[in-house]
């Protein structure tokens, strides 16, 4: 089955820089690629998405990029600010009725 | 946007009693509803895929007869925890995909914090 890494389990940034989390996965069948953001005592929300068919995707602050043939996949996000403190979580799907496998997850802490 | 509920969002029971977890997607159908469970500081992992009108796929390792699902209909699914012991406390959420979007996104429920004592 897929398995899915994720670097670093803690990143500490100062307010204003940007924060990279990186992960990998191992099956090359897997075509999607979703990053949630959790907080504290409630469920994982989804703050962006790639799929297999692209390398490289923005909202605003966040991007994400994909390198298929390493199979990883980054996200960035620039000008952080303090609530973008959270734990956020790679995943990867072949599709289909899939469910997602999850990385083990970054805590971002931005230090005012 | 998609919207899952979840309830309770916190339940206290005995050790030996069955708790249920509802599921429910608000403002679209879905076929295809996930159970995850996330212990402290740790990943969420799947437990089982819930498939409207049909039984439930469970990943390997999860009993299911400890812990039942029902996807009766294209908004709602069940999750009872039969028999509860203490190492059965942890955070229990569900996803759900837009019916006839295999590849939509999963919209992630607030999550049912289970303590067993």
């Amino acid at each position: 089955g897929e398995n899915v890494e994720q670097h670093p389990s803690t990143l500490s940034v100062q307010e204003g820089d940007s924060a990279v989390i990186k992960c990998t996965y191992s099956d090359s069948a897997s075509n999607y690629f979703p990053w949630y953001k959790q907080e504290l005592g409630k469920g994982p929300q989804l703050i962006i998405d790639i799929r297999s068919n692209v390398g490289e995707k923005k909202d605003q602050r966040i991007a994400v990029t994909l390198n298929k043939t390493a199979k990883h996949f980054s996200l960035h996000i620039t000008e952080t600010q303090p609530e973008d403190s959270a734990v956020y979580f790679c995943a990867a799907s072949t599709g289909g009725a899939d469910g997602l496998t999850f990385g083990k997850g970054t805590h971002l802490i931005i230090q005012p | 946007g998609a919207v899952v509920s979840q309830h309770p969002s916190w339940v206290i029971c005995k050790s030996g009693t069955s708790v249920k977890i509802e599921c429910r997607s608000l403002d679209f159908q879905a076929t295809t509803m996930f159970w995850y469970r996330q212990f402290p500081k740790q990943s969420l992992m799947l437990m089982a895929t819930s498939n409207e009108g049909s039984k439930a796929t469970y990943e390997q390792g999860v009993e299911k007869d400890k812990f039942l699902i029902n996807h009766a209909s294209l908004t709602l699914s069940t999750l009872t925890v039969t028999s509860a012991h203490p190492e059965d406390s942890s955070f229990y959420i569900c996803s759900a995909r837009l019916k006839g979007w295999n590849n939509s996104p999963l919209h992630f429920g607030n999550g049912t914090r289970l303590t067993v004592t």
